[in-house]
């Protein structure tokens, strides 16, 4: 089955710098990758997706990239302020026959620190 | 709010007990996902509904169950409960069966004693 690995787990930055998170699948079958963001004892929120046709997309200060070959993406955040401090989690998913699984990863911890 | 939504909140129970929960999807979502959150852990996927139909199972104990019925809102059954099946249990919905965003709900957290 699909593995998702993702790191760091935890992540420290300075409010204003940069934050990137990059996750590594092994089912060359996966190509959806959502990013869902996590506050405390809430629900995930899907904040960016991308699919295995596009390399790169970009939503205001959040930016997501996907190597198909290398079989990792990544979340990039700029411009990072305290309200980003949460877990994300990454995710790869395939359809096989209309059948979709859907593997996350284990989750990183970003603090921002004002 | 992702306009998915869960019954119970919260569920007090003992080991050996059974515990239904209730999600109810989205307006015009016909895909329904049950995934278990343990404590300081990711997202398990349990299993998939689309339209009423299961469409794929995760890492859902044999003891755990679920369906989806006409109205589209689905239950997931936990029987036999054992400690470790405490845990938070969110559904999320979406529209069609792969490959497409999925709205979480607020959860239910399960406290088995």
């Amino acid at each position: 089955g699909e593995n998702v690995e993702q790191h760091p787990s935890t992540l420290s930055v300075q409010e204003g710098d940069s934050a990137v998170i990059k996750c590594t699948y092994s089912d060359s079958a996966s190509n959806y990758f959502p990013w869902y963001k996590q506050e405390l004892g809430k629900r995930p929120q899907l904040i960016i997706d991308i699919r295995s046709n596009v390399g790169e997309k970009k939503d205001q200060r959040i930016a997501v990239t996907l190597n198909k070959t290398a079989k990792h993406f990544s979340l990039h955040i700029t411009e990072t302020q305290p309200e980003d401090s949460a877990v994300y989690f990454c995710a790869a998913s395939s359809d096989s026959g209309g059948y979709q699984k859907v593997t996350f990863g284990t989750g990183t911890k970003l603090q921002v620190i004002p | 709010d992702s306009g998915v939504t869960q019954t119970p909140k919260h569920l007090i129970t003992a080991t050996g007990q059974r515990v239904t929960l209730r999600c109810s999807p989205r307006s015009g979502d016909l895909s329904v996902y049950w995934y278990q959150q343990s404590l300081d852990q990711g997202l398990q996927f349990l299993i998939q509904y689309y339209n009423g139909e299961e469409r794929a199972k995760g890492n859902i104990l044999e003891r755990f169950s679920a369906q989806q019925f006409p109205d589209l809102h689905s239950e997931l059954n936990l029987s036999s409960l054992e400690l470790g099946d405490s845990a938070l249990y969110f559904c999320a919905s979406s529209q069609r069966d792969t490959l497409n965003e999925q709205y979480f709900g607020p959860g239910t957290r399960l406290t088995v004693t």
